[in-house]
């Protein structure tokens, strides 16, 4: 199993400019989650979905949306970017939705808006 | 709010020393503490959790509610321990993790 896989791994893009991250989960994984990570930061909860269900938004603006698909795999929207939406941005999967469990760990998608 | 801190962002130790990377945390409820590590050009991996016991590589951590610090230690440090750590919880019903913001070892030979 090659993990959690994410795409694209490195982008740039301009203020203003619309970005979509993807994310596969580890076989038999049914929830994703999604993390920023500043330079210097850990990283930030974004959104939590099992089973094709938003579970949990952490503190981010309407910019950001995400969604799982059947497959279990995920996308991470953000509109009207921003120089401060410059990050890593960690996709995790794990077995479990409800309960804290492991979270396995993609390499991430590095933006850089300018 | 739910908050960790990891006061240390740099921490040195010489090879065979102890080492202790603190985690001090806030949560209104009954939390799930762990610690994640990340190594050079690895991803990030679990290292333990609180609620497992267990010794992972020499590491250990112990859940002190009264103090709410969840602090990480090992006896002898090694070379291979230099990593980036993370400090981190969740509650107990649901999957969304806080992190602190991270203590780089590195272990002198």
């Amino acid at each position: 199993d090659a993990g959690v896989t994410q795409s694209p791994t490195h982008l740039i893009k301009t203020r203003g400019q619309h970005v979509t991250l993807r994310c596969s989960p580890i076989s038999g994984h049914k929830s994703v989650s999604w993390y920023q990570q500043v330079l210097g930061q850990g990283p930030q909860f974004i959104f939590q979905y099992y089973e094709k269900e938003e579970r949990g938004r952490g503190n981010f603006p309407d910019r950001f949306s995400a969604r799982q698909f059947p497959n279990y795999s995920s996308e991470l929207n953000v509109n009207a970017l921003l120089l401060g939406d410059s990050a890593l941005y960690l996709c995790a999967s794990s077995l479990q939705g409800r309960d804290p469990g492991e979270l396995f760990f993609g390499e991430g998608s590095r933006l850089t808006v300018l | 709010a739910q908050r960790v801190t990891q006061p240390e962002k740099l921490l040195s130790v010489f090879k065979g020393a102890p080492v202790e990377l603190k985690c001090n945390y806030s949560y209104s409820g009954s939390p799930e503490l762990f610690w994640y590590v990340q190594y050079s050009r690895q991803r990030l991996q679990l290292l333990l959790r609180h609620i497992s016991r267990e010794s992972i590589k020499g590491f250990t951590a112990d859940l002190n509610k009264g103090e709410t610090s969840f602090h990480l230690k090992k006896p002898f440090a090694q070379e291979e321990d230099s990593a980036m750590y993370y400090c981190a919880l969740s509650a107990l019903t649901g999957n969304q993790f806080y992190f602190g913001t991270g203590t780089s070892l590195t272990v002198i030979p």
